[in-house]
């Protein structure tokens, strides 16, 4: 059974860094096709593609936030991790991690998401 | 980026057939993917591949189309499917639909 779970600060700072943890099981990263992929969603708005992290250590960006966002990964520990620099506010949003199909793309697992507000 | 257009909204009666169309600016084969997303929940994978449907989903959900041009159907619509539903494709990096907000008449 694959769960995911996001964590993170709630509430930061225009032009902080932003750092969220994906905690998960289920799966390994560590698996051939394996993979965790970030989402985010502001209130009341569309889904929005953030970023890829593989088991092979690839890493895949949305070239609109261009090199605001990095990806990364603990096997050990089972969590990934997505930092986005210079936050404003129109980051404010909800952050989801899901699991990715290796394959074919779809993400049939997903976290409950968490709510980050960026306000001063 | 491949964009996904879908309507905003749809108005339905309880028992009646629900179509949610889907269309990409260019092709992305089958890679077409159908999300249901009830209010303060995560999107819940309904339909994989264009047609595919995802395990334990009721088989009133259905999907179907490849290139450019999809559809998503309920049938018969239920009160427990009042939700915003979203395509997503896989052919490049990932992109979704503007979501289609369905509503009972």
């Amino acid at each position: 059974q694959v769960t995911l779970k996001e964590s993170g600060p709630g509430i930061l700072q225009p032009s902080h860094t932003l750092s969220l943890t994906c905690s998960f099981s289920g799966f390994s990263l560590s698996t051939y096709g394996m993979g965790v992929s970030w989402i985010r969603q502001p209130s009341g708005k569309g889904l929005e593609w953030l970023a890829s992290i593989w088991w092979n250590g690839n890493t895949y960006n949305n070239p609109s936030l261009k090199s605001r966002l990095t990806v990364s990964k603990d096997t050990s520990n089972n969590q990934a991790f997505l930092k986005v620099t210079s936050v404003d506010t129109a980051d404010t949003a909800t952050y989801y991690c899901a699991h990715p199909n290796w394959e074919l793309g779809w993400f049939a697992y997903w976290g409950q998401g968490t709510l980050v507000t960026v306000s001063s | 980026d491949i964009v996904l257009t879908q309507s905003p909204a749809l108005a339905v009666s309880l028992g009646q057939r629900a179509t949610i169309s889907c269309r990409a600016s260019e092709s992305v084969r089958s890679s077409m993917h159908w999300y249901q997303q009830k209010s303060g929940q995560q999107p819940k994978l309904l339909i994989y591949g264009a047609s595919n449907l995802a395990s334990g989903v009721p088989a009133r959900f259905s999907g179907s189309g490849s290139g450019t041009d999809f559809t998503f159907t309920i049938d018969p619509v239920e009160a427990d499917d009042i939700a915003t539903y979203y395509c997503q494709q896989s052919r490049n990096d990932p992109t979704f639909g503007g979501g289609t907000k369905l509503e009972l008449k």
